[in-house]
């Protein structure tokens, strides 16, 4: 299994600009999310998806767009980029099944830089 | 409103000794527990969880954590650091099992954990 794969590793941005972060997983997890990790901030929820076709806003979603067309992807979209968001990206997903333990598996992130 | 504490932006450690970091959380029913860590320029990577039963969890590493839920804390722990134990260290919690659906975490700001020889 390759686990949870994120592409790019790293992209610049200018200002006012759009991009995807790619974000693929071939465990079969039905939960799936994407988070921003800022210094001395952890790590805040931006959308998360319990399968296909359901997304919903997590903690910080303004600024980004997601959709889940298959289990295996969930794609982050960046409409019009920001300086406030240069941040490191990371994709996690999960089982979701009553009963399960729920740790998630992330993936090596995105390093984004919008100047 | 539910949320995690790690009190320690970072902690210095000498090796070979022992080692705490810790987390307390405020959520609402019986919370889901874990730790994961961070090493540099790589994502997060699970180390131990809590879901019920015995309070002191192992988990890889050598790693092991306990909960205390009178305290609200879920405390990492290690009898003997390596120099190689240094990195970020998370702690994260899932709310309410019954209520919450598909394992949404929340996470604590991380702790740096410097180890050294």
């Amino acid at each position: 299994n390759a686990g949870v794969t994120q592409t790019p590793k790293f992209q610049v941005l200018k200002t006012g600009q759009s991009m995807t972060l790619q974000c693929a997983q071939d465990m079969n997890h039905e939960y799936m999310s994407w988070y921003r990790q800022d210094p001395g901030m952890g790590l805040r929820l931006i959308h998360y998806s319990v399968g296909a076709g359901i997304t919903d806003q997590g903690e910080v979603p303004n600024g980004y767009n997601v959709s889940r067309s298959t289990t295996e992807d969930f794609p982050l979209r960046l409409l019009s980029a920001a300086p406030s968001q240069t941040s490191v990206y990371f994709c996690a997903s999960s089982y979701a099944r009553t009963g399960d333990s729920y740790e998630q598996y992330f993936g090596p992130g995105t390093r984004l830089t919008v100047t | 409103a539910q949320s995690v504490a790690q009190p320690e932006d970072q902690v210095n450690v000498a090796e070979g000794n022992p080692l705490t970091v810790k987390c307390t959380y405020s959520v609402s029913g019986n919370p889901y527990l874990f730790w994961y860590v961070q090493y540099p320029n790589r994502g997060l990577q699970f180390l131990l969880k809590y879901i019920t039963g015995d309070n002191l969890v192992k988990g890889s590493y050598g790693f092991e954590a306990e909960f205390n839920k009178s305290q609200t804390s879920f405390h990492l722990k290690k009898p003997s650091a390596l120099v190689s134990d240094s990195a970020l260290y998370f702690c994260a919690v899932r709310p309410s099992p019954f209520y919450n659906q598909g394992g949404k975490l929340i996470f604590g700001q991380g702790t740096e954990l410097s180890v050294k020889p």
